[in-house]
């Protein structure tokens, strides 16, 4: 079982609807990352939260450290919002510094 | 762009070979971390360096080594190329490391290709 799980691993869905990916792990975290990778390779990190809630423009991010999940949603969606999203938790080293541990992403595809 | 910068883009090679891969941070960052992204096994944590020094080994092949320079730059070493190490490797900076946790900021990567 990987310790990162995301679903769902494909999701197609209209111009316009509200989409939720979720994420769920098993590891004890300091922090965790939604990152949104395009075609062309490149990572962008969206969001780094440790609790609550964060939202930047029409995303939005929650996390629930007791149940070891976040969702991260998009209102509006858009043609452009169409890329790859991934889970990234920050777990502790030996030294205490943070190590990413990605969760496979999930494929967004949004039709005009 | 997130200030963090890899060279080459882009790099094909054959088997058996040796590549360098390099970065340079955020300024004012001082963690440098490395990542593999292959098709069968996803995104996966190399290595991470703090001002100079090796603080935290992941899947790293011992064909693979990695270092960290005074100017805070960093390289990646593969030799020994196969065919398996074909993949997408990324850079990330970050302010720190230990107290707190510091947001990775991710450089576009360099492509490998291993013919």
């Amino acid at each position: 079982k990987n310790e990162v799980e995301q679903s769902p691993q494909n999701l197609t869905a209209q111009e316009g609807e509200f989409i939720t990916i979720n994420c769920s792990y098993s590891v004890g975290i300091s922090a965790l990352h939604w990152l949104q990778q395009h075609p062309g390779g490149g990572i962008v990190s969206l969001f780094m939260l440790s609790s609550g809630k964060k939202k930047h423009g029409r995303l939005i991010a929650t996390i629930n450290i007791q149940e070891k999940h976040s969702s991260l949603h998009i209102t509006a969606s858009h043609p452009r919002d169409s890329a790859v999203y991934i889970c990234a938790v920050m777990g502790r080293t030996n030294f205490g510094n943070e190590k990413l541990t990605f969760g496979t992403g999930t494929r967004l595809t949004i039709i005009p | 762009d997130s200030g963090v910068t890899q060279t080459p883009k882009h790099l094909i090679t054959a088997t058996g070979q040796r590549v360098t891969l390099r970065c340079s941070p955020r300024s004012g960052d001082l963690s440098v971390y490395w990542y593999q992204q292959s098709l069968d096994q996803g995104l996966q944590f190399l290595i991470q360096y703090y001002n100079g020094e090796e603080r935290a080994k992941g899947n790293i092949l011992e064909r693979f080594s990695a270092q960290q320079f005074p100017d805070l730059h960093s390289e990646l070493n593969l030799s020994s190329l196969e065919l398996g190490d074909s993949a997408l490797y990324f850079c990330a900076s970050s302010v720190g490391t230990g107290t707190g946790y510091n947001e990775q900021f991710f450089g576009p990567g360099t492509r490998l290709t291993v013919l």
